[in-house]
């Protein structure tokens, strides 16, 4: 079956420079969320997107922005990289619908891990 | 509001000895719960989830869970543990479908030969 794809897998960028990490869901999921997993720690809920309009928003720095593209992927827009960014950075999917056919299961990507140097 | 928390950053058990790793949330409304298991160097695989019906959940790879209100906890057991069971262990919650997950500390899962 279809998983969630994220690329890069792997990005080093220098302090103060821009990254951009994408995000295409499982088909027909309409709904993208980011969490950022730091060194030995949890996944931190940064943002969400349903039907290409933000949902909800977790601890996500000014310095993040992402959107929902029409298709359905995403992107997470980070600049002026820090080196406390250095984190995997994991894009979930899942089907929230409209008649009731939601699912409450979010489904992982893989991960890009940015390193910041 | 909701919380999660994994009692045990690390829990070690043999080979055939009954894994159990222990998951107590705090939520506002009856959650969805979820056990996601993660390998060194990946991504976050579901291994089970509680969403309202039955309260003793079965999952991939011999796990299960059991929901209890009274406790608010969520705990998962193997009866039998294998080489391959080692990684990381997240519990999670949800107050609904489309809303984000909040994930409790993990459990790093070591098992001896």
């Amino acid at each position: 079956a279809a998983g969630v794809i994220q690329s890069p897998r792997h990005l080093i960028k220098e302090k103060r420079e821009t990254a951009t990490l994408k995000c295409y869901p499982i088909p027909r999921h309409d709904t993208v969320y980011w969490y950022q997993q730091g060194p030995g720690q949890d996944p931190q809920f940064l943002i969400s997107f349903y039907e290409k309009m933000q949902s909800d928003k977790g601890s996500i720095p000014d310095r993040f922005s992402a959107q929902q593209f029409s298709d359905y992927h995403s992107e997470l827009n980070m600049s002026s990289l820090e080196l406390g960014d250095s984190a995997l950075y994991f894009c979930a999917s899942s089907l929230v619908g409209l008649a009731g056919d939601y699912q409450e299961t979010q489904y992982f990507g893989p991960g890009t891990r940015l390193l910041v140097l | 509001a909701q919380s999660v928390t994994q009692l045990g950053s690390h829990v070690s058990v043999s080979e055939g000895a009954l894994v159990l790793l222990r998951c107590n949330y705090s939520s506002s409304v009856p959650p969805y719960l979820f056990w996601y298991v993660q390998y060194p160097n990946q991504g976050l695989q579901l291994l089970l989830k509680y969403t309202s019906a039955a309260t003793l959940v079965k999952g991939i790879n011999g796990f299960e869970a059991e929901f209890k209100k009274s406790e608010t906890s969520f705990h998962l057991t193997k009866p039998s543990a294998h080489m391959s069971d080692a990684a990381e262990y997240f519990c999670a919650v949800s107050l609904n479908a489309g809303n984000m997950l909040t994930f409790g500390g993990g459990t790093r899962l070591m098992v001896k030969p």
